[in-house]
């Protein structure tokens, strides 16, 4: 079964700053990888999904990798603002017993706060 | 609305009631999905269905979760005799392909 992890669990950082979310899982055989938002009282909202061919995915200041073979995918956030602040979360898909993909099996997520 | 809408958004329940959840999907979405979220954590998979049927329900906890999708569109997550340990936010998703929307859940609350 796939586990997920992430680290580090919660990061404060100032304004401006570069920061790295990173986001493990032991199972290599991933369809794909995804990174969500969650803000206090609300659901989820994807930020990027990287596809297991895929490399990278980009959009605005985030950026996602993939590396299959480490089990690591890690999330770039850059020139950090204070409504950046939420709740990152990754997550993979699970395998159905018909071999497709279903669920999602998550991380804890890292709760991140960027001061002003 | 054009995304996933949960109701309702705020439940408290005496333990041992009966409730409700209800999830409407993205209109045209075949799959849906249930999670629980508790505090501090992330979202743990329930179940998953295809239009209507019901192909995973590996993650329901206990007997007393049962989930629904009778024509395909609208499910409900019933969970009978509630329990002080069922208290959490339980998201629906639904999804087209491979990116899955999420709804803003539930809160659940039993005391």
């Amino acid at each position: 079964k796939q586990e997920v992890t992430q680290i580090p669990a919660a990061l404060s950082v100032p304004e401006g700053e570069n920061l790295v979310l990173n986001c493990s899982f032991t199972d290599s055989a991933i369809y794909n990888l995804q990174w969500f938002r969650q803000d206090p009282g609300k659901g989820l909202t994807s930020l990027l999904l990287i596809q297991s061919s895929q490399r990278e995915q980009t959009s605005g200041r985030l950026n996602a990798s993939l590396d299959k073979s480490s089990g690591r995918s890690t999330l770039y956030i850059a020139a950090s603002q204070p409504g950046d602040s939420a709740t990152y979360l990754c997550a993979s898909p699970n395998v159905g017993s018909g071999g497709g993909a279903d669920g999602l099996t998550f991380g804890k997520g890292t709760h991140l706060i960027i001061q002003p | 609305g054009a995304g996933v809408s949960q109701s309702p958004r705020y439940k408290v329940a005496k333990r041992g009631q009966d409730v409700a959840l209800r999830c409407d999907p993205i209109s045209g979405h075949v799959s849906l999905f249930w999670y629980q979220q508790a505090l501090g954590q992330g979202p743990e998979f329930l179940t998953y269905f295809q239009n209507e049927a019901q192909l995973d329900k590996s993650g329901l906890p206990s007997d007393r979760f049962f989930a629904e999708r009778p024509e395909g569109s609208v499910s409900t997550l019933k969970i009978q005799r509630t329990q002080q340990e069922d208290s959490a936010v339980y998201l629906c998703a639904s999804s087209l392909g491979v990116a899955a929307f999420f709804g803003q859940g539930t809160r659940l609350t039993v005391v």
